[in-house]
């Protein structure tokens, strides 16, 4: 019944690693995002997908790369981590592009040491 | 830039008091808007939304109230329970743009 799942709920790594974060949703949407919440629990946008394309890319590192195999999963790739990337990541999704509700997953936290 | 700022990052309220929540926004442009509940642990969860063409709109126990004039936004939440403990995020879009997340307000409801 979950409508937007992520795994891992918590990973936890060394400096310089890569690693994958992963998001599916079974709610039919065509646009899936992914957001980095930070430790005062500012949350902000950093990619956006409508229909398997990259529609919005913030001002992120590129060692942080995002993939739409379909329009049901967007994963979340990670390279070289560093210690500042600790965050909860967020994957959310919505039906289209316009005003509508987003729908957000339970969130991974990310711990670098 | 775009910003979405609130007064108060913590409210605490007494069980079976109202709770109003509020927010600053600077982008007028912004034809949307969306108040997002976060309890611990968990992700953001859409609790009302409102539409520029409107200053009013009332759910089960919530009302978001628009002044576009002060470009000001406020969830109020009647008889506040236990349950209602979390933070609260404002967030504002423009057509065809992202959704911006305001700082966040925790509520804390005492028994």
């Amino acid at each position: 019944d979950t409508a937007v799942s992520q795994t891992p709920k918590y990973l936890v790594t060394q400096m310089g690693n890569d690693k994958s974060i992963k998001c599916e949703q079974n709610l039919g949407h065509d646009t899936m995002y992914w957001y980095k919440q930070d430790s005062k629990k500012f949350l902000k946008i950093m990619f956006s997908y409508n229909n398997k394309e990259l529609i919005i890319n913030e001002t992120v590192p590129n060692r942080f790369s995002p993939k739409s195999p379909d329009k049901a999963h967007l994963n979340l790739h990670i390279n070289s981590l560093e210690l500042g990337d600790s965050a909860v990541y967020f994957c959310a999704s919505s039906q289209g592009t316009g005003n509508n509700e987003q729908y957000f997953g339970p969130g991974t936290r990310l711990t670098v040491t | 830039g775009e910003s979405v700022g609130l007064h108060l990052p913590t409210l605490s309220v007494q069980e079976g008091d109202n709770s109003i929540i509020n927010c600053a926004y600077s982008n007028s442009a912004s034809d949307y808007f969306i108040w997002y509940k976060q309890e611990s642990g968990k992700g953001p969860q859409f609790i009302i939304d409102i539409r520029s063409n409107m200053d009013k709109r009332q759910g089960q126990r919530v009302t978001v109230l628009l002044n576009k004039t002060v470009k000001h936004l406020s969830l109020q939440i009647a008889a506040t329970q236990p349950g209602d403990s979390a933070v609260y995020f404002c967030a504002e879009k423009s057509r065809g743009g992202k959704l911006i997340f305001g700082q966040g307000t925790e509520l804390s409801v005492k028994p």
